[in-house]
């Protein structure tokens, strides 16, 4: 759906340490989205983009930034990983305002 | 913010029955989707339904937006529909963003 890759598809990392997770479409969609899923808490947002360097802030986004410098990619770090941000990140993209959203297979996290 | 409640939480069927999930939500919305996580964890978009009925093979949704709540119907199950079910809605003045309820897990055997 939507050409969604994300990379990479499993990363284990240390606490403190930097980390950016991609987010790669090939469908020109203006909206993207950051997402975490933890066990008993569904899906939430950590970040969106409405366009091109347009980014605003989800339900959970402290120590998460975020950066998307063209259409195509929308970047997620983690400026200095702790274990509370071991989780599965979902990237999702839209077409436009109140359309369909499709997801990307998702990238596996552990912080020890 | 809005609030999205599903139910039941769990679902255990035999292959054959028929099912309906239900999603409950607490404002207006402008946008809402089901989708469908597999147990390899892929997300799937089964529906865009802020309001009315659309149906797709076994599956089916319709959506009151007056009464506040959408309804996923799965007919004639098979294993292959075990998964999580989301339901996700957006309210006017969130900028296109979804809340996603925690979902149904329904469980098919053979």
């Amino acid at each position: 759906d939507a050409g969604i890759t994300q990379s990479p598809r499993h990363k284990v990392t240390e606490t403190g340490t930097p980390v950016t997770l991609r987010c790669h479409q090939t469908e020109n969609h203006r909206y993207m989205y950051w997402y975490r899923q933890d066990p008993g808490h569904g899906l939430r947002l950590i970040h969106y983009s409405y366009g091109v360097k347009d980014t605003d802030k989800g339900e959970v986004s402290d120590g998460y930034s975020v950066s998307r410098s063209k259409t195509e990619d929308f970047l997620l770090t983690l400026e200095s990983a702790t274990s509370s941000q071991t989780s599965v990140y979902f990237c999702a993209t839209q077409l436009g305002g109140q359309e369909t959203q499709y997801f990307g297979p998702g990238t596996r996290l552990l912080v020890l | 913010g809005i609030q999205v409640e599903q139910s039941p939480p769990d679902l255990i069927l035999q292959e054959g029955a028929n099912s309906t999930l239900r999603c409950n939500f607490s404002d207006s919305v402008n946008n809402l989707q089901w989708f469908h996580q597999n147990p390899w964890g892929q997300l799937i978009n089964l529906f865009y339904i802020p309001s009315g009925t659309k149906q797709n093979g076994r599956l089916s949704a319709t959506t009151v937006a007056t009464e506040r709540y959408s309804l996923l119907y799965i007919s004639s199950s098979q294993t292959t529909d075990s998964g999580v079910y989301f339901c996700a809605v957006e309210s006017g003045g969130s900028n296109y963003k979804l809340t996603f309820g925690k979902g149904t897990l329904l469980t098919v055997n053979p």
